[in-house]
């Protein structure tokens, strides 16, 4: 079994559609929840942090981690176009740097 | 600043062959890593450094080696390449270790494409 777990899809969604993405991990020593965005042929970006549980909102952006469940998820509100790419979250432990991601969801959002 | 700047961009090598990825970073981090990315696998840790002088092993460090002589250089190489390390490779690099809220982005490179026939 993966420490971290992500539905590949792909996902493909219309214009202005809520998107709702989601991993879940077996590592209870993760504290530090993370969502990168991968366009296609670049290198990953952050998109959002959030450190142990609860909420966090970037403009159409919100983050949500449950550790209690080990389950995280990313909302996307007013879904665009421009929003297509593949979503990776990944997650660390406290000390170390030893981050792991999912395997990335690719997202498509159609005009 | 140019961020994280990686070559060769693309690469194709024959089974047995040797070859360093270059990695350079222009922010003063001192923390810097190799991944590799495969379809359905995600992004795994191969090497990391958290300073100059100082390596450690990831996930997959089997056939690669590393080295970090300066802050901003993190090469990558490969002793004798095999099919199975056809990937995407990605340098990161970021401020420090995760030791609090905003510490732990990686800023990635644009990534490596190697081909191993």
């Amino acid at each position: 079994q993966k420490e971290v777990e992500q539905d590949p899809g792909p996902l493909s969604v219309p214009e202005g559609a809520i998107v709702s993405l989601n991993c879940t991990y077996s590592n209870s020593a993760f504290q530090y929840f993370m969502w990168y965005r991968q366009y296609s042929r670049k290198g990953p970006e952050l998109l959002m942090y959030t450190y142990s549980s609860g909420n966090k909102e970037d403009g159409r952006f919100t983050a949500q981690v449950d550790k209690s469940s080990k389950y995280i998820s990313l909302f996307i509100r007013d879904s665009q176009p421009s929003d297509s790419a593949t979503y990776l979250c990944a997650m660390s432990p406290s000390v170390r740097h030893d981050m792991r991601f999912g395997a990335g969801t690719r997202l498509t959002v159609k005009p | 600043n140019a961020g994280v700047t990686q070559t060769p961009k693309f690469q194709v090598l024959k089974t047995g062959q040797s070859m360093t990825l270059q990695c350079a970073q222009d922010m003063n981090h001192e923390y810097m890593s190799w991944y590799r990315q495969d379809p359905g696998m995600g992004l795994r840790l191969i090497h990391y450094s958290v300073g100059a002088g100082i390596t450690d092993q990831g996930e997959v460090p089997n056939g690669y080696n590393v080295s970090r002589s300066t802050t901003e250089d993190f090469p990558l190489r490969l002793l004798s390449a095999a099919p199975s390390q056809t990937s995407v490779y990605f340098c990161a690099s970021s401020y420090s270790l995760a030791g609090g809220p905003g510490t732990g982005e990686l800023f990635f490179g644009e990534g490596s494409r190697l081909t191993v026939l």
